[in-house]
């Protein structure tokens, strides 16, 4: 069965450091992941997603996140935060030849001056 | 520009009563999806539909209803047996039956209880 886990619910960085929001997955099948962003009361939107293509997958906003197979994770990366990046992120992974998406339960990341 | 519109932005139920929330796309996507989002949690799918006339039931579809005629609008009902409705609704929609595809997301209904 497919499932993602965030391994932290809350990350606080101060703004110029550098940001890593750590997800695994797990799934029996070659899974395309996304990484998607949600400001409050906002829908969310597309940083980046795998779909078997090219390991280290860059996004937008400087965002970039490496599929590790032997790992089993898909971790979100980025070199220097902005305070405009504090929001809820959340991995994303598709069950098999599926329109279905399975989420993580997100991690809350805040950003201090 | 195209993308998704979602109203009303905020909606109050009343005891017993059915509520609506309206969900258009002029993205030209086949596949559409609801979801329901709780404090802490990830979103969780109530209905999806992969094409016109067709839907099918997500993880949580109890107390809900959906109807798909016409291939931009995928409203939503909350029925007065869903017991516990206060969340934050979020639709999206994806390309040609969305497999293996991203979706893209409205800016969701805050739904609470009078």
């Amino acid at each position: 069965a497919q499932s993602v886990t965030q391994l932290d619910s809350h990350v606080s960085v101060s703004e110029g450091t550098p940001v890593l929001l750590r997800c695994n997955y797990s799934s029996s099948y070659s899974p395309s992941l996304f990484w998607y962003v949600q400001h409050p009361n906002k829908g969310l939107q597309l940083l980046l997603k795998y779909t078997s293509a090219a390991t280290l997958v860059k996004g937008i906003n400087g965002f970039e996140a490496e599929f590790k197979k032997s790992e089993t994770s898909f971790h979100l990366t980025k070199p220097s935060a902005h305070m405009s990046d504090a929001a809820e992120y959340f991995c994303v992974v598709t069950l098999p030849q599926s329109s279905k998406l399975i989420f993580g339960a997100g991690t809350r990341l805040a950003v201090h001056p | 520009d195209g993308g998704i519109t979602q109203s009303p932005k905020y909606l109050f139920r009343k005891e017993g009563q059915n509520v609506t929330l309206s969900c258009e796309q002029n993205l030209n996507h086949d596949a559409m999806y609801w979801y329901r989002q709780d404090p802490g949690q990830g979103l969780r799918l109530i209905y999806y539909s992969q094409i016109v006339n067709d839907f099918q039931k997500g993880d949580i579809a109890e107390g809900y209803s959906v109807s798909r005629e016409k291939k931009e609008s995928f409203p939503l009902t909350v029925t007065s047996a869903q017991k516990n409705p206060t969340a934050f609704y979020l639709c999206a929609s994806s390309t040609t039956g969305g497999v293996n595809q991203p979706q893209h997301f409205g800016d969701g209904t805050r739904l609470s209880i009078l």
